[in-house]
């Protein structure tokens, strides 16, 4: 079964500093792996995906994340945080093979921007 | 394109009460997904439908818990007799084979 881990549940940064949000996923065949944000009272918004090609996927709102297959890994960065970067962001997988099965999401990191 | 809509925005239901919810998919969208999300945690997944057919269920799909897509564009939720356990955000997502899923704001549901 597949599953996904955020590993840090809470993440303060101030305001202009670079952040990296992490995410491993456990999968015995091949994924697609997504990020996306909610803010509060809000549903989901796709940030970036990957499903081929170049490992490194470029989003909206100036983020970016690496697929790496050997860790396992598809974390989330941004250079330059903004105060309005602030919410809950979420990891998520989804099997290759099986087109349409659910997104699987991890239990998200909260991102706490400051000035 | 004018998103995934979901009605109603919150619920305040007594324990015992039916609550039904509906979700409006991305007209072009054969793909239509039901989440749970509770408070401090990822979105998990009820079940999910292609066209009018229901796919997928998972356990967490009691026997309290009825979806349906009648003709492929609108879906409704139903759960009868609510529980306190069933306070959630219920988020209903639409998508294209090969694309990331779009997400409506949610049906935050208070069963009291």
């Amino acid at each position: 079964a597949q599953s996904v881990t955020q590993l840090d549940s809470q993440v303060p940064v101030f305001e202009e500093a670079p952040v990296e949000l992490r995410c491993n996923y456990s999968s015995s065949v091949s994924v697609y792996l997504f990020w996306y944000v909610q803010y509060p009272n809000q549903g989901l918004q796709l940030l970036l995906k990957y499903l081929s090609g170049s490992t490194l996927v470029k989003g909206i709102n100036g983020f970016e994340a690496e697929f790496n297959k050997s860790q396992t890994s598809f974390h989330l960065r941004k250079p330059s945080v903004h105060i309005s970067d602030t919410a809950e962001y979420f990891c998520a997988v989804s099997d290759q093979n099986q087109a349409g099965t659910a997104l699987i999401f991890g239990k998200g990191t909260t991102l706490s921007v400051s000035s | 394109d004018t998103g995934v809509s979901q009605d109603p925005r919150h619920k305040i239901t007594k324990r015992g009460q039916n609550v039904t919810f509906r979700c409006d998919p991305i007209s072009e969208h054969n793909r239509l997904y039901w989440y749970r999300q509770t408070l401090g945690q990822g979105p998990e997944f009820l079940t999910y439908f292609q066209n009018e057919a229901q796919l997928e269920k998972s356990r967490l799909l009691s026997d309290r818990f009825s979806a349906e897509r009648p003709k492929g564009s609108f879906s409704t939720l139903e759960i009868q007799r609510t529980e306190q356990g069933d306070s959630a955000m219920y988020l209903c997502a639409s998508s294209l084979p090969g694309y990331g899923y779009t997400f409506g704001s949610g049906t935050r549901l208070t069963v009291v």
